[in-house]
Parts: structure tokens; sequence; C-alpha cells
């Protein structure tokens, strides 16, 4: 059964730490990954990795896949209260269940002033 | 602009009634879903539809029931059968063939009164 499991489930960290979370994943046929951030309602599209290796970048927001490792991590740096959101990530695969869209259960960040 | 749209924004429904929280979609997407989300939680699977009359059960599909008569829209149906109905949905709208992200409504909050 395909599966991605999002670490820490929580965190709470203060204004200008960088924080890291993790996303690792188990499925068959993998065609991308994606990040979320989550505030109050829709959740907004950060990025979506495809190749290994290669830094997605948003000012102070970053990410990579490791496909060998079967992972991603999404670092934020210099931290602000606003980053403090549930940080969703999903898996797209070809031909599966879920409707080829597998959700992690989030990390959920809290920023501290 | 093209855009999916989640109706009504909050809802309140008294115990032992159905509800229909309406989506729609301008993006030409051919696959559809809701998700629930919990407070402080991830998203999980209600439903999904990858094409017009067709749709398939998530992990969370039993109280629920949906229909997709139109590519554009897909209605789900909160029956009195669901014990827990009290949540935050969302709907989202993706590409099935080419993948990609999905785009989400702004979701509608229902509460049982």
């Amino acid at each position: 059964e395909d599966k991605v499991v999002q670490s820490p489930l929580s965190l709470v960290v203060h204004e200008g730490d960088t924080v890291t979370l993790n996303c690792s994943y188990e499925v068959t046929n993998f065609r991308s990954l994606l990040w979320y951030k989550q505030e109050k309602k829709a959740p907004t599209f950060l990025f979506m990795l495809t190749s290994s290796g290669i830094e997605k970048k948003s000012g102070r927001l970053s990410s990579i896949l490791d496909k060998k490792e079967l992972f991603s991590i999404l670092n934020i740096t210099a931290t602000q209260t606003g980053d403090s959101a549930i940080y969703l990530c999903a898996v797209e695969v070809y031909g599966g269940s879920q409707g080829n869209l597998i959700f992690g259960k989030g990390t959920k960040l809290s920023v501290k002033p | 602009d093209g855009g999916i749209t989640q109706s009504p924004k909050y809802l309140f429904r008294k115990e032992g009634q159905n509800v229909t929280l309406s989506c729609e979609q301008n993006l030409n997407h051919d696959a559809m879903y809701w998700y629930r989300q919990d407070p402080g939680q991830g998203l999980r699977l209600i439903y999904y539809s990858q094409i017009v009359n067709d749709f398939q059960k998530g992990d969370i599909a039993e109280g629920y029931s949906v229909s997709r008569e139109k590519k554009e829209s897909f209605p789900l149906t909160v029956t009195s059968a669901q014990k827990n109905p009290t949540a935050f949905y969302l709907c989202a709208s993706r590409y099935r063939d080419s993948g990609g992200r999905a785009f989400f409504g702004q979701g509608t909050r229902l509460t049982v009164v």
C-alpha cells in the first residue's frame, strides 16, 4: 500500500530559528512530490519535485528530493510567525489508488515571537 | 479567472439531517477529490473521481456519498449515518493524465448542532 509519512507531526520554534520538515514515502510508480502550506483554509502550493538532488527555492523556503532514499525535506530559514501553518507533503503516482495522490498527515509548525 | 469554488463556507446541521456541500471547478480538470480535515490534522480522503460518472471510495467514505454528473461539479453529501461529521471539508481538482499539483477550494466548515 502506498504511504507518505511526515515528521515531526508538530514542532514549536522561535522566530529566527531554522527548521527542517521531513517527508518519506513508500509508493509504486512515483511521479512527483508536492509540498503545500495550509494556514487557515485552502492549502497553497509551495513546490513540486520530480528529480533527485535539485533544490527548489522560494525566498526563505527550499526543498530537495532524494529518490534513492525516498524522502524529501522542506527547509525554512529565519522563521517568522507568519510561517506558522500545517505543512503538507503529497506524492503523486501513476495508476495508483487514492486518485494517484497520497497525502501525509502534515507537520504543524508553530513559530513563537 | 479559473478556479475551484466550494459553498457554503460555513454550514450548520442538526443531527439526523443530510447536507450537501458544493464543489465546482472551471479548470477543465478531470480528477476531483473530497478531503476531511480535523483540527490540527492532515487530510483524509473521502471520495475521488477521475472521470464523469465514475467515483471511488477513499479511506473514510462511510457516511458520505458523492456524484459526478458533470465534469465541473463534484458535490458531497454528508448523511445522517456519518457519526461525527463536524469537520473542515476540502475539495480539490487536478489533471488526471498530465498530473501535477492539485488546486484546492477554500473549504466548508460543517458543524453539527
